[in-house]
């Protein structure tokens, strides 16, 4: 049971470069969730998925975008990455309900954009 | 629209005293309570939660939280620190377990000095 996966642990782009963040669960949870860390701001929020087949917008969407390939996995991409997304990326997923909402993490991907 | 406050960015105690990590919340209707733990270099990691019940809620690695309504707060506490205890302390909440966000505070950077 290896929980919450991210690839890869870290990564450097030049701007206007592109990449793709993959995130995998294997809890079969119905919800997962991709944040930004940034020192002082604590966790924001990108976008998440409630479930399979749904996306929605978080506080900070601009310049990224999601898939739910499936049940599984919640990849995001950053089409043309910008010195600001220069941060810690976090893939969380959730239990619904019985769990209350509670949160498993990955361990992150470290993402430097020159 | 839900909100949480860690009115500390840094708290620091010896070794064997007593700690609190303080937060507090805003939520429309019954709120979720959340403790995350982040390690250096790591993910986050669920400490403990409040959904219903009593007051005063254990968790992992000997802390517990106090849910006080009145005061809207979920101070986290621990009889006795440990050096180990080190790390930063997130606060979430959300109004509901099913599907959608939480939202996490600025977090609390513990330091527990020998």
């Amino acid at each position: 049971n290896a929980g919450v996966t991210q690839t890869p642990k870290f990564q450097v782009l030049k701007t206007g470069q592109s990449m793709t963040l993959q995130c995998a669960q294997d809890m079969n949870h119905n919800s997962m969730y991709w944040y930004r860390q940034d020192p002082g701001m604590g966790l924001r929020l990108i976008y998440y998925s409630a479930s399979e087949g749904t996306t929605d917008k978080g506080e900070v969407p601009n310049g990224y975008n999601v898939s739910r390939l499936n049940k599984r996995e919640f990849s995001l991409r950053l089409e043309s990455a910008a010195p600001s997304q220069t941060s810690v990326y976090f893939c969380a997923s959730s239990e619904v309900i019985a769990g209350g909402g509670t949160q498993y993490f990955g361990p992150g991907t470290r993402l430097t954009v020159l | 629209a839900q909100s949480v406050a860690q009115p500390e960015d840094q708290v620091n105690v010896a070794e064997g005293n007593p700690l609190t990590v303080k937060c507090t919340y805003s939520v429309s209707g019954n709120p979720y309570l959340f403790w995350y733990v982040q390690y250096p270099n790591r993910g986050l990691q669920f400490l403990l939660k409040y959904i219903t019940g009593d007051n005063l809620v254990k968790g992992s690695y000997g802390f517990e939280a106090e849910f006080n309504k009145s005061q809207t707060s979920f101070h986290l506490k621990k009889p006795s620190a440990l050096v180990s205890d080190s790390a930063l302390y997130f606060c979430a909440v959300r109004d509901s377990p099913g599907a959608g966000k939480s939202t996490f505070g600025d977090g609390t950077t513990l330091t527990v000095k020998p």
